[in-house]
């Protein structure tokens, strides 16, 4: 893999559905694996840096998981809500506080 | 949690002026700052990597005369589009490394289209 790739480009769940996407990157130089999560005409919000292989983090229902030898992570929503409807981003780094590179992002819309 | 204000958040223009965007870290000092573009259903593509006090490295591809970039103080970086183009319309985000971690606080981005 050359690049940072996510699947899916897009999910549309009911309100309730735990959901899950992988991000997919080199493993070779790697620092760090961010993921953002973007509300349109607001910010990216970070929410998880990850660092060590086999990381898991977890910031209310949304966790991710790092497998750097492989390279892949994955983002999971537990009982997904509407308003977590947003475009998830992940990024890697490959030094501590340089440039990142995303990936195309997953779009999740939640029905309620 | 940190927070970068980017103004404006959209801006048309005319074909031939320049624009200038500038991108503020509120509560935190930033030494380094990065500039990205969004075209649409792409990826965040970096365009540029400002560090404060020195010249700004860009990405290959961008002209540096064209995106012309300034971090004059550990809260502010601007990003001047000089002599825009229809081609230049784009999504304009920046984002500042907070210096005690590994994180990118982003602004809310700048919409920009030139007639």
């Amino acid at each position: 893999i050359l690049n940072v790739e996510q699947s899916p480009q897009s999910l549309h769940v009911q309100e309730g559905d735990s959901t899950n996407f992988t991000c997919s990157f080199p493993s070779s130089n790697f620092y760090a694996l961010h993921w953002y999560r973007w509300e349109t005409a607001k910010s990216p919000e970070a929410l998880f840096v990850m660092t060590l292989n086999g990381d898991e983090k977890k910031k209310g229902r949304i966790s991710a998981t790092l497998n750097t030898k492989e390279g892949y992570s994955y983002l999971y929503i537990k009982g997904s809500q509407p308003e977590d409807s947003a475009t998830y981003l992940c990024a890697l780094s490959r030094s501590q506080g340089g440039k990142l590179i995303f990936g195309q992002g997953t779009e999740l819309s939640v029905k309620p | 949690g940190a927070v970068v204000s980017q103004h404006p958040s959209w801006v048309i223009c005319k074909s031939g002026t320049s624009v200038k965007i500038e991108c503020r870290s509120l509560d935190f000092q930033a030494t380094t700052m990065f500039w990205y573009r969004q075209f649409p259903k792409q990826s965040l593509m970096l365009m540029a990597t400002s560090n404060e006090g020195s010249k700004a490295t860009y990405e290959q591809g961008v002209e540096k005369d064209k995106f012309l970039i300034n971090h004059a103080s550990l809260t502010l970086s601007t990003l001047t589009v000089t002599s825009a183009h229809p081609e230049d319309s784009s999504f304009y985000i920046c984002s500042a490394g907070h210096r005690t971690n590994n994180e990118q606080f982003f602004g809310p981005g700048t919409r920009l289209t030139v007639l």
